[in-house]
């Protein structure tokens, strides 16, 4: 089956430290993006690429990193620089047909400890 | 600026009775409209959405939503509520004329259906 995969589903950051949080997808799809979600805050945007070796900024990109060396994989770094980063991060992909909409991978939680 | 508004943080009904989650927007241009609906520690799922046509959207698990342009509303109904539907519910909207293709998400409410 198609879908999207993101790993590791829990992950605990100590303070200062660099993590890299996994996507990868077998759609095919040409835009992937990068969600954070904080209760009560819906979701937010944190980066979105739309070709390989291509992004740009979301709403919420201070602190974070983020790569597209290949059409499947889009990995989300969240660096010492982001001052709060415990949240869920979700990341999405949409193909062509754009109006069907976002697919989901089923997120990361990711606990500053 | 474009924006989605879920009024309600919670929607609590009885299990049987019908539901309505609320969402309005605000976009430039035609809007595509969705719902997703989230599971504990889940991603977000497709439930429904509304391009052209119909204004009444049928979608997932007996949903569905009616799109109304004046009201710029696009609400989420059911007419018998279930236990397994209690759940986060996400309104989203997205500008066509966006080449971006973002897509924009309501705070969510979250809907508790009781036995």
């Amino acid at each position: 089956d198609g879908g999207i995969t993101q790993s590791p589903k829990y992950l605990f950051r100590k303070e200062g430290q660099n993590v890299t949080l996994s996507c990868e997808q077998n759609l095919n799809h040409d835009a992937m993006y990068w969600y954070r979600q904080d209760p009560g805050q819906g979701l937010r945007l944190i980066y979105y690429s739309q070709i390989v070796n291509d992004f740009q900024k979301g709403d919420i990109a201070e602190g974070y990193s983020v790569s597209r060396e290949k059409k499947e994989s889009f990995p989300l770094t969240v660096t010492s620089a982001q001052k709060n980063p415990t949240a869920f991060y979700l990341c999405a992909s949409i193909g062509t047909k754009r109006d069907y909409g976002y697919t989901f991978g089923s997120g990361t939680r990711l606990t500053v400890v | 600026a474009q924006s989605v508004a879920q009024p309600e943080d919670q929607v609590k009904v009885a299990e049987g009775n019908p539901l309505t989650v609320k969402c309005t927007y605000s976009v430039s241009g035609n809007p595509y409209l969705f719902w997703y609906v989230q599971y504990p520690n889940r991603g977000l799922q497709f439930l429904l959405k509304y391009i052209t046509g119909d204004n009444l959207v049928k979608g997932s698990y007996g949903f569905e939503a009616e799109f109304n342009k004046s009201q710029t509303s696009f609400h989420l109904k059911k007419p018998s509520a279930l236990v397994s539907d209690s759940a986060l519910y996400f309104c989203a909207v997205r500008d066509i004329y966006s080449s971006a293709s973002k897509i924009i998400f309501g705070s969510g409410t979250r809907l508790s259906i009781r036995p």
